[in-house]
């Protein structure tokens, strides 16, 4: 039982260039959400997903897409990635009220 | 605009000494749960409280959550090096599974 894994766990990119995030969790729940961290801003939520196929924006969506299409795996992309969305960015999945989180994601946008 | 302030931001105290880290906000809460998180990992729940008033105690940490659900406080009595971490409180606002999370209170607990 991995738990909630993210890959990859550092990445550079340069302005501009895309990437996607992968997040996989083996708890088959149902819940899971993209998060970014920031020094001073605490967690704050890009999206989420309340099931297989269907995701909502959340607290700082802009510049960021999700995708759903297994209940496993939920993929947070960067169309064009800008140095502000430098940033660590964890992945959660929830089990009634906990959530639980992987590793985390260091992405530095130059 | 953070819904959930956490006071203080940094503590830095000797092992054997208490600390108390203070979540505040002008929002009712369903429920607020307390984290903790080490360098280069995630957030690791440590408990969640739903009831005004309620006290929860795990080990040396005892948590409070406010009568009118709008606060909550974390105390470490005699604090060991291995409580050094980031606390955040997150608050879940209403049903929808989204938590609202406050901007930390680094402790630095040294021997």
């Amino acid at each position: 039982n991995a738990g909630v894994t993210q890959t990859p766990k550092f990445r550079v990119l340069k302005t501009g260039q895309s990437m996607t995030l992968l997040c996989a969790q083996d708890m088959n729940h149902e819940y899971m959400y993209w998060y970014r961290q920031d020094p001073g801003m605490g967690l704050r939520l890009i999206h989420y997903s309340v099931g297989e196929g269907t995701t909502a924006k959340g607290e700082v969506p802009d510049g960021y897409n999700v995708s759903r299409l297994k209940k496993q795996n939920f993929l947070l992309g960067l169309e064009s990635a800008a140095p502000s969305q430098t940033s660590v960015y964890f992945c959660a999945s929830r089990r009634g009220v906990e959530q639980y989180f992987g590793p985390g994601t260091r992405l530095t946008v130059t | 605009t953070q819904l959930l302030e956490q006071s203080p931001q940094f503590l830095s105290i000797q092992e054997g000494e208490n600390l108390t880290v203070y979540c505040n906000s002008s929002s009712v809460f369903s429920s607020l749960q307390w984290y903790r998180q080490e360098p280069g990992e995630g957030p690791v729940l440590l408990v969640t409280v739903v009831t005004g008033g309620e006290v929860k105690k795990l080990k040396r940490l005892t948590f409070q959550f406010g009568d009118a659900r709008k606060d909550s406080s974390l105390h470490i009595t005699a604090a060991q090096p291995g409580d050094t971490g980031l606390y955040l409180c997150a608050g879940e606002p209403n049903s929808w599974g989204k938590l609202q999370f406050g901007a930390g209170t680094q402790v630095v607990v040294t021997p």
